[in-house]
């Protein structure tokens, strides 16, 4: 069965370092998300992307966040210069278009840890 | 602003019991989600929603659009149904999910 896979499973890095964090969305998905939760708060949703550009984007994703569709499979979430605060474990997911369109497909996440 | 409450936010239940976990949200959707998180951190879609009911082997999801109400019941409970059940509301306008604060439930063997 198609799934949704992400790379790495877990992050460390030093506080003001750049992080990507990789997705490998369901191969004939066409909209992309990525959420993000806090140890012991609820997940939170960042950012949405259809069409190769942002269609919908929180408050938390500010400029030191950015995505990207490099090629025809991967998608990619930034973090320009991390801060203690953005230790979390990321999830990608993906959903179809059409009446497919609500049900999204969550990857196992990626632990970001910022020391 | 939209809310998702979930209640309750802890339970415990001998297996085999019968489980009822509720959610409620506080404007018009689209879509209704139940998601199951175990504790090595993945997420895995239960139902998507938008109405009426649906089942799943032992489980089944149900939503009342005009009480902005859901359930999500566990039948003859397992302890591999310990995790954390979250739901997760799209509004009517816009892309994105609003997550509750989930449930933990403890199956007993």
């Amino acid at each position: 069965e198609p799934e949704v896979t992400q790379t790495p499973s877990h992050q460390v890095t030093q506080m003001g370092q750049e992080v990507i964090l990789r997705c490998v969305p369901i191969s004939n998905h066409l909209y992309f998300y990525w959420y993000r939760q806090i140890l012991g708060q609820k997940v939170e949703f960042l950012v949405s992307f259809y069409n190769n550009e942002i269609s919908e984007k929180s408050e938390i994703f500010d400029d030191q966040f950015s995505v990207e569709r490099p090629d025809g499979s991967n998608f990619t979430l930034k973090i320009r210069s991390t801060k203690l605060e953005d230790s979390a474990m990321y999830f990608c997911a993906s959903s179809d278009w059409g009446i497919s369109y609500n049900e999204q497909f969550f990857g196992p996440g990626t632990r970001l840890t910022v020391l | 602003k939209n809310e998702v409450e979930q209640s309750p936010q802890n339970l415990t239940a001998q297996e085999g019991e019968f489980i009822t976990i509720n959610c409620s949200y506080s404007v018009g959707i689209s879509a209704l989600h139940w998601l199951q998180q175990h504790p090595g951190g993945g997420i895995v879609s239960l139902f998507m929603l938008s109405s009426g009911k649906k089942k799943h082997g032992r489980l089944i999801a149900t939503i009342n659009i005009q009480e902005k109400h859901s359930s999500l019941h566990i039948t003859a409970s397992h302890p591999r149904d310990s995790a954390v059940y979250i739901c997760a509301v799209r509004p009517n306008t816009g892309n994105q999910f609003y997550f509750g604060t989930g449930t933990s439930l403890t199956v007993i063997p």
